[in-house]
């Protein structure tokens, strides 16, 4: 059973613009939602991260929107780059140390 | 320099054969994990281990197997029962410091059957 939806597959954005990637979890229990970026051929790193106590989450050009009560949660970059062009995805956890259940992948392309 | 190294880069295994996948972290982090990655699916929890000489099954365990005997390796091996091992594998170590939990990913194993 998928437990975190991730969405869309695939996105492009035109340099400076904003990117947004979404995501819909069904377990109420999840308390913890990172989102990781992986570039082709490398491991996934931890981007930015938010913990249901907050409804919103910024680092830089990085934003997590969090709405608890529709269990969505959404990445939005603002003026996105080139070099942003990545594999996102988010996840879900829940208790400390939980397992990290993740979302399909979103592949970013940012046009110059 | 710190991190997680996985090897080989690339492995082939013919029909019939088990393969092992290496892993070593030197964050000196308890819980390790291996995924495997396939296009379009994210990435699925094969099996973990909280703490040395311990793991536990993860989503797709069927046809692979692991030890954790010592902190900083946690080795896994594809045996000839799993019968589509193409993939993409990661292993990652987790860090807890507050509310944040960050898994650390290793570069990969890309494994290609013969």
């Amino acid at each position: 059973q998928q437990q975190v939806k991730q969405s869309p597959q695939s996105l492009i954005v035109q340099k400076g613009g904003i990117s947004i990637i979404n995501c819909a979890y069904e377990n109420t229990a999840f308390d913890y939602f990172p989102w990781y970026q992986q570039f082709p051929g490398k491991g996934p790193a931890l981007l930015i991260a938010i913990r249901p106590d907050v409804s919103e989450k910024k680092e830089g050009r990085f934003t997590i929107s969090f709405n608890k009560s529709a269990k969505q949660f959404s990445l939005h970059i603002m003026d996105s780059q080139p070099g942003d062009s990545a594999t996102y995805f988010c996840a879900a956890s829940k208790d400390q140390g939980g397992k990290l259940i993740f979302g399909q992948g979103t592949e970013l392309s940012v046009k110059p | 320099d710190g991190g997680i190294t996985q090897s080989p880069k690339y492995l082939f295994r013919k029909e019939g054969q088990n393969v092992t996948l290496s892993c070593e972290q030197n964050l000196n982090h308890d819980a390790m994990y291996w995924y495997r990655q396939d296009p379009g699916q994210g990435l699925r929890l094969i099996y973990y281990s909280q703490i040395v000489n311990d793991f536990q099954k993860g989503d797709i365990a069927e046809g692979y197997s692991v030890s954790r005997e010592k902190k900083e390796s946690f080795p896994l091996t594809v045996t000839s029962a799993q019968k589509n091992p193409t993939a993409f594998y990661l292993c990652a170590s987790r860090e807890t410091r507050g509310p944040q939990e960050t898994q650390y990913f290793g570069p990969g194993t890309r494994l290609l059957v013969l």
